[in-house]
């Protein structure tokens, strides 16, 4: 069966400082990976997403996702976070054939001025 | 484009009452999937319905039940309602067909059960 982990519950950084969220996940197969935000109050927005290919993959607001399958994990990285950025992150996998994505129980990002 | 749109927003009912979510897609997505957010359980999967049947099912009891419509707008309805179905529910919409493919969310319907 398929899961994800996501340690951290809650995270704070400086802002201007780099950030690392970490996501594990546990799965017979190649993946298919995503990374999501939900603001407070709101809905979820998907940053980035690996199917396959590159394993550096590119997202929205400056944010990039490593896939290792050595580790069976796809952290999430941001070089420098801005206040902006302070929401809950959710790691997520797809099951194949489906369409039903199994989510992580998501990082809580603060940031401090 | 319009995103995903979901109504109500708000709700609040009594255990043991009925309630029915609604969900239109972006236009084009025939795929409409149902989630429900809680803090204890987090992110879990209700249903995909997918031209009008539904797909996939998570591990849900049966008072939660869904429906797709030829304009693949959606709708989930809890009958019975508990305590424990307080929630947020969210609806995402992907393209559909046989590939995976991006879901996008809506808002979600934040649901008080008194």
């Amino acid at each position: 069966a398929q899961s994800v982990t996501q340690p951290d519950i809650h995270i704070t950084v400086s802002e201007g400082a780099s950030l690392e969220l970490r996501c594990n996940y546990s799965y017979g197969a190649t993946p298919y990976l995503f990374w999501y935000v939900q603001s407070p109050g709101q809905g979820l927005q998907l940053l980035l997403k690996y199917f396959s290919g590159d394993t550096l993959v590119q997202g929205i607001k400056g944010f990039e996702a490593e896939f290792k399958r050595s580790q069976s994990s796809f952290n999430l990285r941001k070089p420098s976070v801005h206040w902006s950025d302070a929401a809950e992150y959710f790691c997520a996998v797809v099951k194949a054939g489906a369409n039903n994505l199994f989510f992580g129980t998501g990082t809580r990002l603060t940031v401090i001025p | 484009k319009a995103g995903v749109t979901q109504t109500p927003r708000y709700l609040i009912k009594t255990r043991g009452q009925q309630v029915t979510l609604s969900c239109s897609p972006i236009s084009g997505h025939r795929s409409v999937s149902w989630y429900q957010q809680t803090p204890g359980q987090g992110l879990q999967f209700l249903f995909e319905y997918f031209s009008e049947t539904q797909r996939n099912k998570g591990n849900f009891p049966g008072r939660f039940s869904g429906r797709q419509f030829s304009n693949s707008r959606s709708e989930m309805n809890v009958s019975t309602l508990e305590l424990g179905d307080s929630a947020l529910y969210l609806c995402a919409s992907t393209r559909g067909g046989g590939q995976m493919g991006e879901q996008y969310f809506g808002p979600g319907t934040r649901l008080t059960v008194t």
